[in-house]
């Protein structure tokens, strides 16, 4: 495989459930993102790893939790969640995080809280 | 608070005519511009990089920026009704914390 891979694509869950979210980037890059897309409004920068190391934590709630094992793999935890939360869940990579690099997007996990 | 400004749309244009889209942006320390295209349902790719004050062309696309004016824009030429999408706008401060616009979607009517 090539590029930037998210699974699942699709994913409903209950508030009380706990989910994990997963990236994996086959691009030799040095960072990863997580971004939320919600309806009419800008994507949203959640979290940014550099070497497996987060350097970025965009005031997101605790019930979100990220987890970088090595460069190529990046994971969010989901739990407790609100209906709000509802929303397309991207993941990215770039060549490092200083760098005016452009992003390479996965295609996303649609999430839906009940 | 940092901010990239778009006209949601949506632009409606014929096909064979040019399509603009503009953008503008708040911070002036801004240093990296970019274009993305974005179809209903997947996830968005980079189109454009600029840089530096002036045009930059590839192919029927061409960015546009005046860091004076904090304006961007994207110009598509010969639209064609492949190029219905949202199109959004990220700006970066040079630490790759990408600020992106709402998007602006485009219509290319056949």
């Amino acid at each position: 495989e090539t590029g930037v891979t998210q699974t699942p694509r699709h994913l409903v869950m209950g508030m009380t459930n706990k989910k994990s979210l997963k990236c994996e980037q086959h691009l030799g890059h040095n960072a990863m993102y997580w971004y939320k897309q919600s309806a009419k409004k800008p994507l949203e920068l959640m979290f940014v790893y550099s070497l497996e190391e987060r350097v970025e934590n965009n005031s997101v709630p605790s019930r979100f939790s990220p987890e970088c094992p090595n460069s190529s793999h990046l994971f969010l935890h989901l739990h407790t969640l609100q209906p709000e939360d509802s929303a397309l869940y991207l993941c990215a990579s770039s060549q490092d995080e200083l760098s005016p690099s452009p992003l390479h997007f996965g295609n996303g996990t649609r999430l839906t809280v009940t | 608070q940092k901010e990239v400004e778009q006209n949601s749309g949506p632009l409606s244009v014929p096909e064979g005519a040019i399509a603009s889209l503009n953008c503008t942006y708040s911070d002036r320390g801004s240093q990296s511009f970019f274009w993305y295209r974005q179809y209903s349902g997947k996830s968005p790719e980079l189109i454009m990089s600029i840089y530096s004050n002036g045009d930059k062309e590839d192919g029927r696309f061409t960015a546009q920026l005046n860091k004076a004016s904090q304006y961007v824009s994207l110009l598509i030429r010969d639209s064609q009704p492949s190029d219905s999408a949202t199109y959004l706008c990220a700006v970066s401060g040079g630490y790759q914390k990408v600020t992106f616009g709402t998007g602006t979607k485009l219509q290319v009517i056949p």
